[in-house]
């Protein structure tokens, strides 16, 4: 069964250094997301994008953060200058172009905690 | 804006007890309900939707109705299993344009035998 894979699982980084997390959806998917879980918190939608673009934003997704998909296969956020509360689980998540609206396929999701 | 509640955990339950999850919502527009389960170590899975009021939506023996008139959207299932235990997130998309979905802040449910 396809599925939404993401690296690193874990990462710990420094304050101010930059991270670049990966994910790799579904091929045939069009629509790309990132959400973030601060522990203890709601999963919150950062950003998506279609048709190499970013097709919507969140309040969270400020001028630190940026997505890529640098080739026919891989889907990246960076952070430029991480802060301690960006310590979060990342998800990503895909989704066809058609068919039911919000049914998106997650990944196990990206780690990161910022010391 | 959108926003999701969801009931405190953990839950603990017995092997073979209910489970009712409650799950409220406020959006603009008519939005389509949702509930993902994440099991440990894996990514949220989509469980079960409904997309219109009255609704039920139903997978695995969970079942959850799109109840408009309180703005709910509660999870339930008759008999639950260890294997049940998991993390569940209610969701909505408001079907205003927005592809993304607004979450709840999740529910554990540990289920002992």
């Amino acid at each position: 069964e396809p599925e939404v894979t993401q690296t690193p699982s874990h990462q710990v980084t420094q304050m101010g250094q930059e991270v670049i997390l990966r994910c790799v959806p579904i091929s045939n998917h069009l629509y790309f997301y990132w959400y973030r879980q601060i522990l203890g918190q709601k999963v919150e939608f950062l950003v998506s994008f279609y048709n190499n673009e970013i097709s919507e934003k969140s309040e969270i997704f400020d001028d630190q953060f940026s997505v890529e998909r640098p080739d026919g296969s891989n889907f990246t956020l960076k952070i430029r200058s991480t802060k301690l509360e960006d310590s979060a689980m990342y998800f990503c998540a895909s989704s066809e172009t058609s068919g039911d609206t919000g049914e998106l396929f997650f990944g196990e999701g990206s780690r990161l905690t910022v010391l | 804006g959108d926003s999701v509640t969801q009931m405190e955990g953990p839950v603990t339950l017995s092997e073979e007890a209910f489970l009712t999850i409650n799950c409220t919502y406020t959006a603009t527009g008519y939005p389509s309900l949702f509930w993902y389960v994440q099991y440990p170590g894996e990514g949220l899975q989509l469980l079960l939707k409904a997309t219109k009021a009255d609704d039920k939506g139903s997978n695995k023996g969970f079942e959850a109705t799109y109840r408009k008139e309180t703005t709910s959207f509660h999870l339930e299932k008759g008999s639950v299993q260890v294997s049940d235990s998991a993390v569940y997130f209610c969701a909505l998309n408001s079907n205003t344009g927005r592809r993304a979905l607004t979450f709840g802040s999740g529910t554990r449910l540990q289920v002992q035998p």
